[in-house]
């Protein structure tokens, strides 16, 4: 069954560094998400991305964020000068409709120090 | 704005009972949909059911059900004859209609199935 992928599973940075979290999203899939949980609190949309643009964000994702689909099938998430708040689990997901479900990867544990 | 609201933060039965996850939603689209998510202990997301505004049906899917009342703004899930490795974050989540693409998700339902 095909699925989102995420990768590393986890990662600890230092204050300041920037890290791209990377996302393989489902094959025939057109739109793709970003979404972050901060330990024990809900999951939050972050962006979504269709058609090679941003198609919609929250004011979560500011300056220090950006997303990039690099090649055909990757999509990622920069975060330029981590913070300690930045601390969560990213969770990329897609969908091959607006509508219709996401499916979502198994998460990279974003951890800042 | 979107809402959802998942006011139980906790759930725990004893293994086969019947548990019911509720959710509450605010929207002024006319067109919008539902879903439910598990999060198990592994914590990846699991979608388990997604439910159009326009079709109040409900649905059966083995043990689950979901409930769809529009008058009240809910979605409600349940399982019946409940499992431990039932045992997991249950999120109910809302995306509109209008071209949105985002989805607003409730604070999640803690779920405990005891043995």
């Amino acid at each position: 069954e095909p699925e989102v992928t995420q990768t590393p599973s986890h990662q600890v940075t230092q204050m300041g560094q920037e890290v791209i979290l990377r996302c393989v999203p489902i094959s025939n899939h057109l739109y793709f998400y970003w979404y972050r949980q901060i330990l024990g609190q809900k999951v939050e949309f972050l962006v979504s991305f269709y058609n090679n643009e941003i198609s919609e964000k929250s004011e979560i994702f500011d300056d220090q964020f950006s997303v990039e689909r690099p090649d055909g099938s990757n999509f990622t998430l920069k975060i330029r000068s981590t913070k300690l708040e930045d601390s969560a689990m990213y969770f990329c997901a897609s969908s091959d409709r607006g509508p219709t479900e996401a499916f979502f990867g198994q998460g990279t544990r974003l951890t800042v120090v | 704005a979107q809402k959802v609201t998942q006011a139980q933060t906790e759930i725990s039965v004893v293994e086969k009972e019947d548990v019911t996850l509720d959710c509450v939603y605010e929207t002024r689209d006319t067109t919008y949909y539902l879903f439910w998510y598990k999060q198990p202990p592994s914590g990846e997301l699991v979608f388990l059911i997604r439910r159009n505004s326009f079709d109040e049906q409900n649905e059966i899917s083995g043990r689950y059900s979901w409930n769809f009342q529009k008058s009240t703004s809910s979605f409600n899930f349940t399982i019946t004859a409940s499992q431990v490795v039932d045992s997991a974050v249950y999120f109910c989540a809302l995306r509109g209609g209008q071209g949105a693409q985002k989805l607003v998700f409730g604070q999640g339902t803690r779920l405990t199935i005891n043995p």
